[in-house]
């Protein structure tokens, strides 16, 4: 059972690049997030989906994007990497209805530098 | 919208000793969820324990307990008999229980140390 697997896991881009960052979840799990942090920060919420097709902003939206075509994938994208979005980059995902031990599984990161 | 607020970006204990992280919250709903989740420098997130809002009894889980105070929104963890490993950013987390708002909301963290 792998859970949460962001890929990939460092990459360091220059400003005004673009770039995926693929999340994949086993689990069967309806709600899938994205997270970034940075120090002193904690973790902030990108953007989110409750369900295929579906998705919504978070508290620090700008400069991504995001889609959820499949129901195991959620896609994070930067169309024009800037330096504000050097971070590391969590992906989670939890059951609809959260039972046993609250479902949250989160990646193990992905740490993106924009020089 | 929901806050999660730690007053400590930093704390330290010494081994075999006791420590408590503080963590409060801001919300006008009555049905929620409360975590605390530890990240070691593999910055993987692992969940410690978690609160149900309508659960009187506070939480334990081992050496890792809780001091759930509903009506002061403070929501602060225990850890006794403190462990080199459990050297790591703690995060409190907070989670509606309400329909179509199952995110998380993360406080800004605390560094903890635990001296040998």
């Amino acid at each position: 059972n792998a859970g949460v697997t962001q890929t990939p896991k460092f990459r360091v881009l220059k400003t005004g690049q673009s770039m995926t960052l693929l999340c994949a979840q086993d689990m069967n799990h309806e709600y899938m997030y994205w997270y970034r942090q940075d120090p002193g920060m904690g973790l902030r919420l990108i953007h989110y989906s409750v369900g295929e097709g579906t998705t919504a902003k978070g508290e620090v939206p700008d400069g991504y994007n995001v889609s959820r075509l499949k129901k195991q994938n959620f896609l994070l994208g930067l169309e024009s990497a800037a330096p504000s979005q050097t971070s590391v980059y969590f992906c989670a995902s939890s059951p609809r209805v959260l039972q046993g031990n609250y479902g949250y599984t989160f990646g193990s990161g992905t740490r993106l530098t924009v020089v | 919208a929901q806050t999660v607020t730690q007053s400590q970006p930093e704390m330290s204990v010494q081994e075999a000793e006791t420590v408590t992280l503080s963590c409060t919250y801001d919300t006008s709903e009555s049905d929620y969820y409360l975590f605390w989740y530890k990240q070691p420098p593999s910055r993987q997130m692992i969940l410690v324990i978690r609160q149900e809002a309508y659960k009187q009894q506070n939480a334990t889980e081992n050496r890792f307990s809780v001091n759930f105070q509903k009506a002061a929104k403070s929501f602060s963890l225990k850890i006794s008999d403190s462990q080199l490993g459990d050297a790591a950013m703690y995060f409190c987390a907070y989670r509606s229980a309400q329909g179509g708002s199952e995110k998380l909301v993360f406080g800004k963290g605390t560094k903890l140390t635990v001296n040998p």
